[in-house]
């Protein structure tokens, strides 16, 4: 069965950095796209970024492009997220999700939530 | 960039039809996608492409999709249901969009 752990979350300053994984199992990593969403306390799901299956394109929110980059280790079948010049804004559970048709998320992790706080 | 409006809360008596709408420009011509999401829980995905059930989720939920609306319907609502429901869709410009989200009591 598909699995997808999170891990790396925790409190930073802000301004700081923060590297988030997610271990994939049970599918075809390689043949995949990933996304990371967010859920700040309290609210909504925002999407974050997006990796297609090969790694050719990579897409970003605009309140994260040019802070955040999305990466994937095949060898490791992990997604990453560096998360770089944090802002209080950024404090939300962190989830890795699976693609399906490049359009919706079908299965996603348990999250890992990122405080960011002086 | 491209919006999706759902009503923060809907309420429906245990065993009776829950619809919860979402609301965008024209998204008739769009595909919507739904989650469930319980307190403390990561997201489940219950309707893809509009009106289809992913393996394990109740005949009881369908979707539907036309001109400026797309309606997730609970039949039979049962105190499980209770959770927050979001729909998403992909859109050119705005990418992978999701609604603020409906909270869902039985009552």
């Amino acid at each position: 069965q598909v699995q997808l752990v999170e891990s790396g979350g925790g409190v930073v300053q802000p301004g700081g950095s923060l590297r988030l994984s997610c271990a994939a199992s049970g599918f075809t990593f390689s043949s995949y796209g990933m996304y990371w969403v967010r859920q700040a306390p309290g609210k909504g799901l925002e999407w974050v970024a997006f990796i297609r299956y090969d790694g050719s394109n990579k897409y970003y929110a605009d309140s994260v492009k040019g802070r955040f980059t999305i990466s994937r280790d095949y060898s490791k079948n992990t997604l990453y997220l560096q998360m770089n010049s944090l802002r209080a804004e950024d404090t939300a559970v962190y989830y890795c999700a699976k693609e399906r048709g490049g359009m919706y998320f079908d299965y996603w992790g348990q999250g890992t939530l990122v405080t960011v706080s002086s | 960039s491209y919006e999706l409006t759902q009503p923060l809360s809907v309420s429906v008596a245990l065993g009776q039809t829950a619809r919860i709408t979402c609301g965008g420009n024209n998204i008739g011509s769009k595909i919507v996608h739904w989650y469930q999401q319980k307190p403390g829980q990561a997201p489940v995905l219950v309707i893809y492409r509009d009106s289809n059930r992913p393996s394990g989720i109740p005949e009881r939920f369908s979707g539907s999709n036309s001109g400026n609306t797309a309606t997730l319907t609970i039949s039979r609502a049962q105190a499980g249901d209770e959770a927050d429901y979001y729909c998403q869709v992909w859109d050119t410009s705005t990418n992978w969009v999701f609604g603020g989200g409906t909270k869902l009591t039985v009552l």
